[in-house]
């Protein structure tokens, strides 16, 4: 089975700032991989695909990189509503998620 | 629009069933999978796995097989989580969820449902 890592596990950051998060695969996953965000109480939502793909109705400000087994979510510039947990998922074979990132106001 | 609504929340005792239903409207059902996800409380997304909405094969997922049953009742565009014999640990919430499609190769989940709490407790 594919394993999903992140780091960091968790992150403060303040409205304005750039924030990355990492996301490792086990084994090479090509671009098979897809960004999640979901806040408290409700429903994950698709952010990226094919691991530099927007979502329709996504902000631009979130963007994804990487192949193989190394990638990284990026959001440009942290708004309010940005304030979630993270969580990265492969599709090569069925799927894993990623244990996710919790971003919160430092 | 694509709506995927799930059934209200359940109580039950160690050892019962629950079944929980998944209606989804706005698309063809039968033209994508369905998936299932837990969340344990304050944990991480698990995939349990994933129903053909066509033909009604169901995958699970490691950790997932023997207690949990995924079924489809097309002629209602619902698709079904049974879990039998429920322990304490299979208090969670758990999601329907649509896939889709990028490429060939590709699959995203695109539509999620609200999620149904099971709750596991004497």
């Amino acid at each position: 089975d594919i394993q999903m890592t992140q780091s960091p596990s968790s992150l403060s950051a303040s409205v304005g700032d750039r924030v990355t998060i990492t996301c490792r695969a086990s084994q090479s996953i090509s671009s098979y991989l897809n960004w999640y965000q979901q806040k408290p109480g409700k429903a994950p939502k698709l952010l990226i695909y094919a691991a530099s793909s927007l979502q329709s109705g996504v902000p631009s400000r979130f963007s994804g990189s990487g192949s193989g087994t190394d990638f990284t979510l990026t959001i440009s510039s942290l708004q309010p509503e940005d304030f979630a947990t993270y969580y990265c998922q492969q599709s090569y074979t069925a799927f894993t998620f990623g244990p996710g990132t919790k971003v919160d106001i430092k | 629009q694509v709506q995927l609504v799930q059934s209200g929340s359940e109580l039950k005792k160690p050892g019962a069933s629950v079944k929980v239903s998944c209606k989804a409207s706005g698309y063809t059902f039968t033209s994508y999978a369905m998936n299932w996800v837990r969340q344990a409380p304050g944990q991480g997304l698990e995939w349990m796995g994933w129903i053909n909405t066509n033909t009604g094969n169901p995958t699970y997922a490691q950790g997932f097989t023997g207690r949990f049953v995924f079924s489809l009742d097309t002629s209602v565009s619902t698709a079904y989580l049974q879990i039998s014999s429920l322990k304490a640990e299979d208090t969670a919430v758990y999601y329907c969820a649509k896939s889709n499609y990028y490429d060939s190769s590709g699959y995203r989940i695109d539509y999620w449902g609200q999620g149904t709490l099971v709750t596991v407790s004497s």
